[in-house]
């Protein structure tokens, strides 16, 4: 079965500082796609950065980056120089290959403050 | 439009009363998808559409919940005889193709049951 863990419910950051938040993915699979989505209160989910289980160069967006450790099956997003506007709901998610549907950890509460 | 699109936006069904849930895509994408996401959980995949084919509905939680999606655009979730623990935020959100990693999500409707 296919599943992501989550583990931490909340985290606080300064601004300005850099944050690492964790994610572990159970699968069998050779070939997965990894995904970090935001929430804000808002509702939406906002697309921030992709790794596929074959690139062998961790993902970047520009503050965001994808730790990946394959052999750990972890996938952590950092967040550098944090914003306030950076404070929101954060959730990883996996697909597998050849699938379209997208597997959720119960994400993590980002707080940054001043 | 720019975005995928929601309505209505919260919702509000008593107990065993029908609704419909409607999502507009982003023009052109060929793929969609329903989650049902929980208080406090991440989203929970029920269906996908590929144009207007439902190619995969396991996620749906019982034959009271049914989506279309009849001319490969605009879609709509029906829940019927609602209960309680249906009240959940819906998320839509599409792709332009299939197996890729541009989903873009709505901003989700807000049923609540009571």
């Amino acid at each position: 079965a296919q599943k992501i863990t989550q583990t931490q419910p909340g985290m606080f950051v300064q601004e300005k500082e850099a944050v690492t938040l964790d994610c572990t993915y159970d699968t069998s699979d050779q070939s997965y796609g990894l995904f970090w989505y935001k929430q804000p209160s808002s509702g939406e989910m906002i697309f921030l950065i992709y790794q596929g289980s074959y690139d062998e160069q961790n993902a970047t967006e520009g503050r965001y980056s994808l730790n990946f450790q394959k052999a750990r099956k972890s996938a952590n997003l950092v967040i550098s120089a944090s914003q306030l506007g950076d404070s929101a709901m954060y959730f990883c998610a996996m697909r597998r290959y050849n699938t379209d549907k997208l597997i959720f950890g119960t994400g993590t509460r980002l707080q940054v403050f001043p | 439009g720019a975005g995928v699109s929601q309505s209505p936006r919260y919702k509000v069904a008593k107990r065993g009363q029908d609704v419909a849930l409607r999502c507009d895509p982003i023009s052109g994408h060929v793929s969609l998808f329903w989650y049902q996401q929980a208080l406090g959980q991440g989203p929970e995949f029920l269906t996908y559409f590929q144009n207007e084919a439902q190619l995969d509905k396991s996620g749906l939680p019982s034959d009271r919940f049914f989506a279309e999606r009849p001319e490969g655009s605009v879609s709509t979730l029906k829940i019927q005889r609602t209960q309680q623990e249906d009240s959940a935020v819906y998320l839509c959100a599409s792709s332009p193709g299939t197996n890729d990693y541009g989903y873009t999500f709505g901003s989700g409707t807000r049923l609540t049951v009571v």
